[in-house]
C-alpha cells in the first residue's frame, strides 16, 4: 500500500553508537514530522520539515539530527545513542499544515532499544 | 510548553455510551483530533474538528468543543470490544505540528 513507509521496524544498539531512521513517503507530501512514543506518554515531536531542503526543531530535539535531501525522505539521525533515546519512533506525512485536504498519515513505528 | 491533558484510565460495558475528556492550554490550536492506538500498532486517525466549531459527528463518533473551556470530548455510541485501545486527544498549530496528551486507556468489558 502507498503511504509511509519507516526502515528498519526494529533496533537494538549499543550506548554510543549512530544510526539512522528512515521515513519515505510517496504521496507528494510537503510537510514530514518525526515523533517519538514513551511508555505512559503521547507523542513528542522532535523534528519536523515543511519542504525539501528544510528542517525545525520541535519539543525534543536534542540528540538528535535530520535532513530533508529529497522530498519523498526524512532522515532522522542519532549521532550517539543514549538509554534515554529507548522509544517506539514513529514519523508522519502530510500534504499541508491543514488536515482538511488530507489529514497527517503515520508510519507503522521504529522501535529503538539502546543498551 | 502548551499542555493537553486527558484522563487516564475508562471502563465502560459494551454497547454503553464512551465519553472521554481533554483539556488543552493552546488558544491559538487551529485543528483538535482524536487518535485511536491499538496495541503495537500505529496511530489511526479518528476525527478531527476545526477550533471554531463547537460538535462534529461522524457515525458512532460525536466530538464536542468548548473552545471557552478548552475542553474537548469525544463520545463513542454503542461501544464494542473491539474499540478497547488507547485514545488520544492532540491539537495543532498553524504548522500542522501535533502536541499530544499522554492517553486513555479505554477497556470495554462484556
Amino acid at each position: 500500500n502507498a503511504g509511509v513507509t519507516q526502515t528498519p521496524k526494529f533496533r537494538v544498539l549499543k550506548t554510543g553508537q549512530s544510526m539512522t531512521l528512515l521515513c519515505a513517503q510517496d504521496m507528494n507530501h510537503e510537510y514530514m514530522y518525526w515523533y517519538r512514543q514513551d511508555p505512559g506518554m503521547g507523542l513528542r515531536l522532535i523534528h519536523y520539515s515543511v519542504g525539501e531542503g528544510t528542517t525545525a526543531k520541535g519539543e525534543v530535539p536534542d540528540g538528535y539530527n535530520v535532513s530533508r535531501l529529497k522530498k519523498q525522505n526524512f532522515l532522522l539521525g542519532l549521532e550517539s545513542a543514549a538509554p534515554s533515546q529507548t522509544s517506539v519512533y514513529f514519523c508522519a506525512s502530510s500534504y499541508e499544515a491543514s488536515p482538511t485536504n488530507q489529514p497527517q498519515h503515520f508510519g507503522d513505528g521504529t522501535r529503538l532499544s539502546i543498551l | 510548553g502548551e499542555d493537553v491533558e486527558q484522563s487516564l484510565f475508562l471502563s465502560v460495558r459494551e454497547g454503553d455510551s464512551s465519553v472521554i475528556n481533554c483539556t488543552y492550554t493552546d488558544s491559538s490550536s487551529t485543528y483538535l483530533y482524536w487518535y485511536k492506538q491499538e496495541p503495537g500498532a500505529g496511530l489511526q486517525l479518528l476525527t478531527y474538528i476545526f477550533s471554531n466549531m463547537d460538535m462534529k459527528q461522524d457515525q458512532r463518533l460525536t466530538v464536542l468543543l468548548n473552545k471557552k473551556d478548552k475542553h474537548l470530548s469525544l463520545r463513542i455510541a454503542d461501544t464494542q470490544t473491539g474499540d478497547s485501545a488507547i485514545y488520544f486527544c492532540a491539537d495543532s498549530d498553524s504548522w500542522g505540528k501535533l502536541q499530544f496528551g499522554a492517553g486513555t486507556q479505554v477497556v470495554v468489558t462484556p
